[in-house]
């Protein structure tokens, strides 16, 4: 069965480095989201990206964030200088239309800022 | 008023026990609805989507009203692989692509 790969399982960085998530969504899938979850808090939109570009962005995704489709396969998130209240699961998730239809959430990638 | 409501739980119930969650939500224009099932510490996967008309899968049932902004998810035959955490999601196409906005979720414990 296809599915949404992320990696690095877990990350551990120090506040100010710039961290780079990254994400295979499923093949044929045309949208792509990001999405956080504190622990202990729900899920949050990020960004979504479609044709690539952004579609959409929430209040929390600032100047700080940022993300790539670098080839035909990637879809990275970037965060410049990390803080310690960006530590959470970071979520990718993947649609083969917008998200009217299934969502497929990878993994995700457990970030830990010290 | 939160954009996606839930009661967080937990709901300890014993197996067999028929279980019912709710959610309302705020945004009126919201289009889509799902539950989704997440495990401690594991991505969000699609239980079953929403419809006004109401919808089964096997021991879950799912239902929509949309006058009173209001979904729920019935389970019946309570199983301990149920125990988990429910979130109800819905979205609304603001643009290209859609987000999905999350409730907190409501936390099933099935004991034996």
């Amino acid at each position: 069965e296809p599915e949404v790969t992320q990696t690095p399982s877990h990350q551990v960085t120090q506040m100010g480095q710039e961290v780079i998530l990254r994400c295979v969504p499923i093949s044929n899938h045309l949208y792509f989201y990001w999405y956080r979850q504190i622990l202990g808090q729900k899920v949050e939109f990020l960004v979504s990206f479609y044709n690539n570009e952004i579609s959409e962005k929430s209040e929390i995704f600032d100047d700080q964030f940022s993300v790539e489709r670098p080839d035909g396969s990637n879809f990275t998130l970037k965060i410049r200088s990390t803080k310690l209240e960006d530590s959470a699961m970071y979520f990718c998730a993947s649609s083969v239309q917008g998200a009217m239809t299934e969502a497929f959430f990878g993994q995700g990638t457990r970030l830990t800022v010290v | 008023r939160k954009e996606v409501e839930q009661d967080p739980g937990p709901f300890n119930v014993p197996e067999g026990a028929t279980v019912a969650f709710n959610c309302t939500y705020s945004n009126s224009a919201s289009q889509s609805f799902f539950w989704y099932r997440q495990d401690c510490r594991k991505e969000p996967k699609l239980l079953m989507s929403v419809y006004s008309s109401g919808n089964e899968d096997g021991r879950f049932t799912a239902q929509l009203n949309r006058a009173s902004q209001y979904i729920s998810l019935l389970i019946r035959d309570s199983k301990l692989s149920d125990s988990a955490t429910y979130l109800c999601v819905v979205t609304s196409n603001t643009g290209t692509a859609s987000k999905l906005t999350f409730g907190t979720g409501t936390r099933l414990q099935v004991t034996l």
